[in-house]
């Protein structure tokens, strides 16, 4: 069974411009949580999609942005970049909410110079 | 300040050793999940736990989830070189499904 992916794997943008993030989940799940983790900080939680709803968000700002198509399939937006954007983005997939277990893709390494 | 504490944040042992890497909270979770994660790469699902108390195994791994559901712990066993890796601990709240994350271990197993 194929796991969780995500387009593409490295990314490199100006500062001003616009990031399109992807990620597919694994067959069957609905949940679509996605994730910063920048040098030094961490894992950041942004956002959680289920059943094609934005269900909660991070503190982040609404630069950060994103959707879940009718397949589950998610996007992340991000709008005019700053320097410290630059991140691994990492998309995370469940069966349901509640108590199931989030199983992450490689992630997409975001550059902003 | 972080929701989940882990420690020690390095760690650095002898092939053979045995480890233990601690996560704790004051806030209650509704399961706890542990991960290990590569350099530039996704962090890979270890276990989850959801029962106060309960204890899992998985070959050399042991994972233990506090009684209160606030804490745990992660013991490995004769560590390999295989074992060196960044090891995060996340929590999801009652009501809350995402993952708030430990700062995460590293634990280094030199030959």
């Amino acid at each position: 069974e194929a796991g969780v992916t995500q387009s593409p794997t490295h990314l490199i943008k100006t500062r001003g411009q616009q990031a399109t993030l992807r990620c597919s989940p694994i067959s069957g799940h609905t949940s679509v949580y996605w994730y910063q983790q920048a040098l030094g900080l961490g894992l950041q939680f942004l956002l959680w999609y289920d059943e094609g709803e934005e269900r909660n968000r991070g503190n982040f700002p609404p630069r950060f942005s994103g959707r879940q198509f009718p397949n589950y399939s998610s996007e992340l937006n991000v709008n005019a970049l700053e320097l410290e954007d630059s991140a691994l983005y990492l998309c995370a997939s469940s069966l349901g909410t509640g108590r199931a277990s989030q199983f992450f893709g490689p992630g997409t390494r975001l550059t902003v110079l | 300040t972080q929701l989940l504490e882990q420690s020690p944040q390095f760690l650095s042992i002898q092939e053979g050793e045995n480890l233990t890497v601690y996560c704790n909270s004051s806030s209650v979770f509704s399961s706890l999940q542990w991960y290990r994660q590569e350099p530039g790469e996704g962090p890979v699902l270890l276990v989850t736990v959801v029962t106060g108390g309960e204890v899992k195994k998985l070959k050399r791994l042991t994972f233990q989830f506090g009684d209160a559901r606030k804490d745990s712990s992660l013991h490995i066993t004769a560590a390999q070189p295989g074992d060196t890796g960044l090891y995060l601990c996340a929590g999801a709240l009652r009501n809350d499904y995402k993952l708030s994350f430990g700062a995460g271990t590293t634990v280094t197993v030199r030959a």
